[in-house]
């Protein structure tokens, strides 16, 4: 039982790159979340979903897109990076009506 | 949005040491959970709380859910070198539960630093 897994661990893009953050979990939990963290400020929601093909915005969505195709991935898309979105970014997930979120170990991302 | 506020920002210890943080917000939260982040790793589940006024512990770490329900303290007993990291707190608002997906807020995040 591998709990949550990320890929990749690190990664550089240029500015107006795009990129697929992949997020696997195991646990079989219909709600995933994808968040970042920059220093000093916590966690912050771009996107969740529910369950298979349900997808919503949380906080901080702009310049970000995801999908749910299957319970178990929830990738994260940038499409254009900026050097704003340059974070770590971190998957979540858990099942309906806990609150107990299990994270990734995270994916850091430098845009230059 | 709703805002967590997390105190300390940091702390510089001696191992040995007693810890204490709390978290704090303007509106009523009906779980509160705590997180600790170990350097180039994600968040781990220290303690989830769910009803006012509930103390729970984990080997020298407890927590408590406030009597007001809008904040929440945890404790760090006779600290040792591995509890260095960042101490994040949560809380899911009041009038969640399914409506709000499981959406949490975060605080800022409270920073450890144990001197041996």
């Amino acid at each position: 039982n591998a709990g949550v897994t990320q890929t990749p661990k690190f990664r550089i893009l240029k500015i107006g790159q795009s990129m697929t953050l992949q997020c696997t979990q195991d646990m079989n939990h219909n709600y995933m979340y994808w968040y970042r963290q920059d220093p000093g400020m916590g966690l912050k929601l771009i996107y969740y979903s529910v369950g298979a093909g349900i997808t919503d915005k949380g906080e901080v969505p702009n310049g970000y897109n995801v999908s749910r195709s299957t319970t178990e991935d929830f990738p994260l898309r940038l499409e254009l990076a900026a050097p704003s979105q340059t974070s770590v970014y971190f998957c979540a997930s858990t099942l309906e009506g806990r609150p107990t979120q299990y994270f990734g170990p995270g994916t850091r991302l430098l845009v230059l | 949005g709703q805002q967590l506020n997390q105190s300390p920002q940091s702390m510089f210890i001696q191992e040995g040491e007693d810890v204490s943080m709390n978290c704090t917000s303007s509106s009523i939260f009906n779980t509160w959970l705590w997180y600790k982040q170990d350097p180039g790793e994600g968040p781990v589940l220290l303690i989830a709380l769910y009803k006012a006024g509930e103390l729970t512990s984990n080997g020298r770490l407890t927590a408590q859910f406030g009597i007001t329900r809008k904040d929440s303290f945890l404790n760090i007993s006779a600290s040792i070198p591995s509890d260095v990291g960042i101490y994040f707190c949560a809380g899911q608002p009041r009038g969640s539960g399914g409506t709000s997906y499981g959406k949490l807020t975060f605080g800022q995040g409270t920073i450890l630093t144990v001197h041996p």
